[in-house]
């Protein structure tokens, strides 16, 4: 098994950009796509980055996913921050057996 | 629009089972894998199980592996997870997720196991 590590917290003030990191401790980080859920207080997840840099439709383009092979890991960047994109947000991945989530990051709009 | 209504949660003694359902609607829900995934309160997402289309697949998280049973009835659209052998640290809100390019989910049913 892998694991997915994420920072606990990010703030950011509105208008600014922020980047969340996923890093995968074992096996490349382009071996298995990998996908970005926010999850709002009280709601269930929803997905804003899915195969690593793709936007459901509906999803603005503020939410931009990219993976970075030198240090085996994911980030999930959103631009023009608004106090709607305070939430919790998740990575995930998986391999052939498993599929994993990242422990989660708490984004505040300051 | 397509939507993953979750029940069957409630209140369960440790040791005890309970059967959770998902059904589908507005997709043709054959075609799709699926997932169950759960949030124990005040934590972050843990999945735990994963079935293909025509049950070809079945994959399980450790934690849940011999306890839980995933399985589908297409012609019902549903989805289901046979929860036995219960135990506290299986408390949690679960949620099915259907994958197409990506994962939709449900609102998701919450499992008490408690004495």
């Amino acid at each position: 098994n892998f694991i997915l590590t994420q920072p606990h917290s990010v703030s950011g003030s509105p208008g600014k950009t922020v980047t969340i990191s996923c890093t995968r401790s074992s096996g490349s980080i382009a071996s298995n796509y990998v996908q970005w859920y926010q999850q709002r207080p009280g709601s269930s997840p929803t997905t804003v980055i899915y195969e690593d840099k793709q936007r459901p439709s509906g999803v603005p383009d503020r939410f931009s996913g990219s993976i970075d092979t030198s240090s085996n890991s994911a980030s999930l960047t959103i631009s023009g921050l608004t106090a709607e994109d305070e939430a919790d947000y998740y990575c995930q991945s998986y391999d052939s057996r498993n599929h994993e989530f990242g422990g989660g990051t708490r984004l505040t709009v300051l | 629009e397509a939507q993953l209504v979750e029940s069957g949660g409630g209140l369960v003694q440790p040791g005890g089972s309970l059967r959770l359902s998902c059904v589908a609607s507005g997709v043709t829900f054959s075609h799709y894998s699926m997932n169950w995934v759960r949030q124990a309160p005040g934590k972050g997402l843990q999945w735990v199980s994963y079935i293909g289309s025509g049950s070809s697949v079945k994959l399980y998280a450790d934690s849940v592996k011999g306890r839980f049973t995933v399985s589908r009835d297409d012609a019902q659209n549903s989805l289901f997870l046979q929860m036995n052998s219960l135990r506290v640290e299986d408390t949690a809100v679960y949620y099915c997720a259907r994958v197409n390019s990506f994962w939709s989910w449900g609102q998701g049913t919450l499992v008490t196991v408690s004495s």
